[in-house]
């Protein structure tokens, strides 16, 4: 069974500074694909970054990297730089066989001034 | 390039009335997907379609739930008769589903639905 797993309901981090927001998975599957979408208050969901499972380096899109553990089965959200822009829940989530994606349960991201 | 598009954004109804979203995909995307969001729930599969045809419907609540896709323009997911319980944010996503790709889902921005 396919399982992602985000621990941090909340996290804080000064304006300009990075954060990593952590996300798990567990899957059987040797081919699989990682997403981290972000949700701002108004509720959109918008796809950020994607990490296959056999890609060979960790993924980047402008301020956000992917930190990918194949091993630990953890690929970690790194937003540099942060902005008031960047606070939002963000979500991990993963495909497999399938086509569809499971979610994890979100982190919800303040950006202080 | 238009993303998806969904409507209507907000519905309020009264319970035991019918209601009926509305999805247009990106335009040349051949799956599509809807979801349902609940703050108890999270983020939840309900049904997706590959080339116009239901392919997973095993998160489909119950046979109040019903959603069709008549062409790879349009899709209508369709609650009768709608339960409180049923309010929820409704996505709708898109995505270009390759043998071998990122298959990458893009989102609507939803259908906020209250029933009464």
């Amino acid at each position: 069974a396919q399982k992602i797993t985000q621990t941090q309901p909340g996290m804080f981090v000064q304006e300009k500074e990075a954060v990593t927001l952590d996300c798990t998975y567990d899957t059987s599957d040797p081919s699989y694909g990682l997403f981290w979408y972000k949700q701002p208050s108004s509720g959109e969901m918008i796809f950020l970054i994607y990490q296959g499972s056999y890609d060979q380096q960790n993924a980047t899109e402008g301020r956000y990297s992917l930190n990918f553990q194949k091993a630990r089965k953890s690929a970690n959200l790194v937003i540099s730089a942060s902005q008031l822009g960047d606070s939002a829940m963000y979500f991990c989530a993963m495909k497999t066989g399938a086509n569809n994606l499971f979610f994890g349960t979100g982190t919800r991201l303040t950006v202080i001034p | 390039d238009a993303g998806v598009i969904q409507s209507p954004r907000h519905e309020v109804t009264e319970m035991g009335q019918e209601v009926t979203l509305r999805c247009k995909p990106i335009s040349g995307h051949n799956s599509l997907f809807w979801y349902r969001q609940t703050m108890m729930r999270g983020l939840e599969l309900l049904i997706y379609f590959n080339n116009n045809v239901p392919i997973d419907d095993s998160g489909m609540p119950e046979d109040r739930f019903s959603a069709k896709m008549p062409n790879a323009s349009f899709s209508t997911l369709k609650i009768q008769p709608s339960e409180p319980r049923d309010s929820a944010v409704y996505f709708c996503a898109s995505s270009l589903a390759l043998a071998e790709g990122t298959d990458t889902q893009y989102f609507g921005p939803g259908t906020r639905l209250t029933v009464l």
